[in-house]
């Protein structure tokens, strides 16, 4: 079945550092990939996506790339604020399917 | 602009009593899913909907049950609570066949079982 493997955390960054969560899946065919980002006691919003090979999903200053030759989509920020501080969860979606694999999730503290 | 509303936010039962979760999608999504985050841990697909009827099933227990209704709301109905079903309930609407279908989630209803 599918599933994504997901950067164990949690990850403390001072601002203005780089930030790197490394995510990998295993799926059947062409999955689309997903990163969610979800604020203290807030549901879980879509932060970017790339649906097919060498796609680079870009937002708020975050980047991944569908890389399905090693089948990853590490999140990348080159400078982190105190505001990005959340839990980030890498997630796919099948070809053949309409929900969505969740890894197990980052905490990303980002310290003034 | 709209986005998925969930009721209630914030629910506490007691063991062996039975919950209803409710979800309202963004308008004219017509495709309801719904997910399960434990604490500490990552959302599991529950269950999905569809145009009012069952789309796929993830590991949802028997003792729950849902349905989508025709103006596209959507209930969870939880019976015979157990402590292990503390969680944090999403529910997450969408559009089939977009470029990426992508899942739009509500905040969540945290369920507290004593």
């Amino acid at each position: 079945g599918n599933s994504v493997t997901q950067m164990e955390g949690p990850v403390t960054l001072s601002e203005e550092a780089f930030l790197t969560i490394n995510c990998t899946y295993t799926a059947t065919g062409y999955p689309s990939l997903f990163w969610y980002v979800q604020y203290p006691g807030e549901g879980l919003q879509l932060l970017l996506k790339a649906t097919k090979a060498d796609d680079k999903g870009s937002n708020k200053g975050f980047e991944a790339t569908y890389r399905k030759e090693t089948t990853s989509f590490h999140l990348e920020k080159g400078s982190v604020q105190v505001s990005d501080s959340a839990v980030y969860f890498c997630a796919l979606r099948g070809a053949n399917d309409y929900k969505l694999s969740f890894g197990a999730g980052t905490t990303v503290t980002v310290r003034a | 602009a709209a986005g998925v509303i969930q009721s209630p936010r914030h629910l506490i039962k007691e063991k062996r009593e039975t919950a209803t979760l409710k979800c309202y999608p963004i308008p004219r999504h017509d495709t309801v899913y719904w997910y399960q985050q434990g604490p500490g841990q990552d959302p599991q697909f529950l269950i999905s909907f569809y145009e009012k009827m069952q789309s796929d099933k993830g590991s949802i227990p028997d003792r729950f049950s849902a349905q989508q209704f025709s103006d596209y709301h959507s209930e969870l109905n939880m019976s015979s609570l157990e402590l292990g079903d503390s969680a944090l309930y999403f529910c997450a609407s969408s559009i089939p066949g977009g470029t990426y279908n992508e899942q739009f989630f509500g905040p969540g209803t945290r369920l507290t079982v004593l």
